[in-house]
């Protein structure tokens, strides 16, 4: 069975402060794919990044950096300097390599910018 | 523009009567997937679709049904079985359904039964 856990439902930050949306997964395979994706108000899902289980090279997109650490099973996403553009629910999925390209995914953290 | 359609944005139903979701995309992608959305919550996985005239059930299958006739399209049709349906319902395409694909998402349709 594949789970994925996020535990914060709803963070409030001020704009620029640094903030960190935590994932947790479980899976019993070796093969396997980590993916974070925000949804802004308008309801469509925004594709972030994709990781696979053998790198757990953590990645920086400008103000985006993403955490992998397969010994805690987390991928944690962390926004730096905090923009009001960034309030969105953010969701962690997990695809096992077994499973084809199903997609489980986390419960969301709604993140709030405030200015 | 590539991307992914779905009409219409705001759909109202009365109480058993069946209601059909449209999803088209132009990306020429081979897999299509569609997901409910319930407020607060993840998305869940109704029906997915590898190739074109064939689609399992995802994990919420039940009082859903769907076709995929065309590559390009992948309507779901929400049926009066489906208990509950008022929900956010997305669907979704990658190129092929290897676990290595990111799925790209529609604007969603919202629905609510009356």
């Amino acid at each position: 069975a594949q789970k994925v856990t996020q535990a914060q439902t709803e963070i409030s930050v001020v704009e620029k402060e640094d903030v960190t949306l935590d994932c947790v997964y479980e899976t019993r395979d070796t093969t396997y794919y980590l993916f974070w994706y925000k949804q802004p108000p308008s309801g469509e899902l925004v594709f972030l990044i994709r990781r696979n289980s053998f790198d757990e090279q953590n990645e920086i997109s400008g103000r985006y950096s993403w955490n992998f650490q397969k010994s805690t099973s987390s991928f944690n996403f962390t926004i730096t300097a905090s923009q009001v553009v960034d309030s969105a629910v953010y969701f962690c999925a997990l695809s096992e390599e077994d499973a084809g390209n199903m997609l489980t995914f986390g419960g969301g953290t709604r993140l709030m910018v405030k200015p | 523009d590539g991307g992914i359609t779905q009409s219409p944005k705001y759909l109202f139903r009365k109480e058993g009567q069946n209601v059909t979701l449209s999803c088209e995309q132009n990306l020429n992608h081979d897999a299509m997937y569609w997901y409910r959305q319930d407020p607060g919550q993840g998305l869940r996985l109704i029906y997915y679709s590898q190739i074109v005239n064939d689609f399992q059930k995802g994990d919420i299958a039940e009082g859903y049904s769907v076709s995929r006739e065309k590559k390009e399209s992948f309507p779901l049709t929400v049926t009066s079985a489906q208990k509950n349906p008022t929900a956010f319902y997305l669907c979704a395409s990658s190129i092929t359904s290897g676990t290595y694909n990111e799925q790209f998402f529609g604007p969603g349709t919202r629905l609510t039964v009356l």
